[in-house]
């Protein structure tokens, strides 16, 4: 299984939104709609933010959206926060118990 | 309260072996599929291993297909991790993570490093 795409990092400042890209294929984010986003803090465990491409966990602030167009999904923090500012990772489920990581995105809050 | 306690790591030696455990509690593992993931320092996250409820399905990344073996003993709530002819490149914090229902890691340990260096 190949990484999925990400760009590696993003930047805005208090209150702007940000979109963090997630590109992969058909066999994957385009073909099956179990794309999850995780955050990461520094020596910390990653954590979910959205999984099933759009929907929340409970406590994940609605800031949080996800999305996905073809093999593209999305991820968009709108109001950015200070404490938003880490690694982000998309992950497709690929079938048969697989799944796949992007490269992580670093998101910068200016 | 999820915990996933995950151990076993350490340091050894290229070509050697080791076995990480994860003991869950708060959890019935029997209820999910159990995944490894791995994040080598400085680095991004990795899928490394998945096995069925049951333990019947398994399956691996190529990098570690034919080294690594997963399996889990529901009756322990514990599941394990066998690497063997380990190289450097696997050299990372393993986590463990059940699959939640929408194929997504809803619960995550604090991992255990493993570090293959002579």
């Amino acid at each position: 299984q190949s990484a999925l795409t990400q760009p590696r990092s993003v930047s805005g400042s208090p209150g702007q939104s940000v979109t963090i890209s997630c590109t992969g294929t058909s066999s994957d984010v385009g073909g099956l709609n179990y794309v999850s986003w995780y955050q990461q803090h520094p020596g910390k465990a990653p954590k979910v933010m959205i999984y099933d491409v759009s929907k929340r966990p409970s406590g994940v602030p609605d800031r949080f959206s996800g999305s996905k167009s073809g093999n593209t999904a999305s991820l968009t923090i709108s109001g950015l926060q200070a404490e938003d500012e880490g690694d982000y990772y998309c992950c497709s489920y690929a079938g048969s118990y697989t799944s796949v990581f992007g490269g992580g995105t670093k998101l910068t809050v200016l | 309260e999820v915990q996933l306690l995950e151990s076993g790591g350490g340091l050894v030696q290229p070509g050697g072996s080791l076995r990480l455990s994860c003991a869950a509690s708060g959890l019935t593992i029997s209820s999910y599929a159990m995944t490894w993931v791995r994040q080598a320092p400085g680095k991004g996250l990795e899928w490394v291993s998945a096995v069925s409820n049951s333990g019947g399905s398994t399956n691996y990344a190529e990098s570690v297909k034919g080294r690594f073996s997963i399996s889990r003993d529901n009756s322990k709530n514990t599941l394990y991790l066998q690497m063997n002819n380990l190289r450097a490149e696997d050299t990372a914090t393993y986590y463990c993570a059940p699959y939640d229902s929408g194929w997504y890691f809803g619960y995550w340990g604090q991992g255990t490093l493993v570090t293959v260096s002579s």
